[in-house]
């Protein structure tokens, strides 16, 4: 069974940093793209960036790339999201997801809120 | 980047109805483009990919049509259980876009 599993989220302040990570089981991880979404309260998904399966490429929705880093460890099954100079505008509940056809695997998502 | 513009923002239709969503690219996405459900509280789910593919599992009443600019998803018998907010999403170039969402609910 294709399990995503997200942590990392919390409370974090202004200016902050936070690195999310998403624990893959299931299938063959270094076979697959994936990606991060996220969802803010009420509102929409928007596409925050992916990985392809050896990090050579990394694509970015380009609004986030400056504070956004998506990374992978094949060896730990483990996607990560690093995110830095972190606002009230990034307080969203963030989703991992399997790149086949199309997202066809959604983690649960973590909620980041971000608030003094 | 693509913009991808989906209608109508909210849809209130009958048990057993038929009802369709549309979703309009800013470019050509050569049919690179997939629809997910989200129930409330829930995870998307990827219901069709290559805009006319049916994801495994999910039921015949969902089918996905179109090409070019503009693809559409229709619910065919509508149930009880379709009840969420449908999103379009293009996967032809980077930055992969979503359509703004169509809320479902039962009149």
């Amino acid at each position: 069974e294709v399990k995503l599993v997200e942590s990392g989220g919390g409370l974090v302040q202004p200016g902050r940093s936070l690195k999310l990570s998403c624990a893959a089981s299931g299938f063959s991880f270094n076979d697959y793209w994936m990606g991060w979404v996220r969802q803010a309260p009420g509102k929409g998904l928007e596409w925050i960036g992916e990985i392809n399966q050896d990090s050579s490429t990394i694509n970015y929705t380009p609004s986030l790339k400056d504070k956004f880093t998506i990374s992978r460890d094949n060896a730990q099954n483990t996607l990560y999201l690093q995110m830095s100079k972190l606002g009230s505008e990034d307080t969203a509940i963030y989703y991992c997801a399997r790149e086949g056809n199309g997202l066809d695997y959604w983690g649960q998502g973590v909620m980041v809120t971000v608030s003094s | 980047d693509i913009q991808m513009t989906q209608s109508p923002a909210s849809l209130s239709a009958s048990l057993g109805e038929t009802v369709t969503i549309e979703c309009l690219a800013s470019e050509d996405i050569y049919s690179n483009l997939a629809w997910y459900q989200q129930k409330p509280g829930k995870s998307p789910h990827l219901l069709i990919y290559y805009a006319n593919s049916l994801n495994d599992g999910v039921p015949s009443r969902f089918s996905g049509s179109g090409s070019g600019t503009q693809y559409s998803l229709k619910i065919n018998s509508l149930q009880s259980e379709d009840v969420s907010i449908y999103f379009c999403q293009q996967n032809y170039d980077s930055p992969l876009t979503f359509g703004g969402g169509t809320k479902l609910e039962l009149k």
